[in-house]
């Protein structure tokens, strides 16, 4: 079975640009979570998504977004960009919701 | 609100001698615990998991952790270090029953001398 996938796995954009990153999660899997990784804060948690609905979210301002389709496929959204949302973006899948988390390789942003 | 602490964002051992890494945790609702090992330039793999029953955890890799709800810990073993074992090491917990949200620590990185 194929595990998570993110793409792109590096990303370089300026500030004040906008950036979408996609994850699709392990087959099956309808549950998908985000989390950011940055060497200050560590791994924070974004959004939780299931069957397209958002579940849970972590304490980020309105610029980070996220959705999912009906193919569980997912996508998190950062408009205008700030230095400090240079980090490592990783989704993780898992079924049923509550179950154990797969993560994907991580997109790594950098913001100039 | 959960928290987790790890005890030493570095920890330095010999090829061959016990691996410890140390975890705490705080949770107000019984938790599901986890051990992920990330390697450079990687995502996060799991280690192991503890969610309901026997508190002695065995995962891959020769490493197991023990849930001791008394000390409200879970820390992480190995008995003979690898230089593959040489990678960060997150703690995590979550709700039983609960979210998906997972609470890090910030982390263990181990290194690994010959």
């Amino acid at each position: 079975k194929a595990g998570v996938t993110q793409t792109p796995r590096y990303l370089i954009k300026t500030r004040g640009q906008q950036v979408t990153l996609s994850c699709s999660p392990i087959s099956g899997h309808r549950s998908v979570s985000w989390y950011q990784q940055t060497p200050g804060q560590g791994l924070q948690f974004l959004f939780e998504y299931f069957s397209e609905t958002q579940r849970n979210k972590g304490n980020f301002p309105g610029r980070f977004s996220g959705r999912q389709f009906s193919n569980s496929r997912s996508e998190m959204n950062v408009s205008t960009l700030e230095l400090g949302d240079s980090a490592l973006y990783l989704c993780a899948s898992s079924s049923p919701p509550g179950a154990t988390q797969y993560f994907g390789p991580g997109t790594r942003l950098t913001v100039l | 609100a959960q928290s987790v602490t790890q005890l030493g964002s570095h920890v330095s051992v010999s090829e061959g001698a016990l691996v410890l890494l140390r975890c705490n945790y705080s949770s107000s609702v019984p938790p599901y615990l986890f051990w992920y090992v990330q390697y450079p330039n990687q995502g996060l793999q799991l280690l192991l998991k503890y969610t309901t029953g026997a508190t002695l955890v065995k995962g891959i890799n020769g490493f197991e952790a023990e849930f001791k709800k008394s000390e409200t810990s879970f820390h992480l073993t190995k008995p003979s270090a690898h230089m593959s074992d040489a990678a960060e090491y997150f703690c995590a917990v979550s709700s039983q029953g609960g979210s998906e949200k997972l609470v890090f620590g910030k982390g263990t990185k181990l290194t690994v001398n010959p």
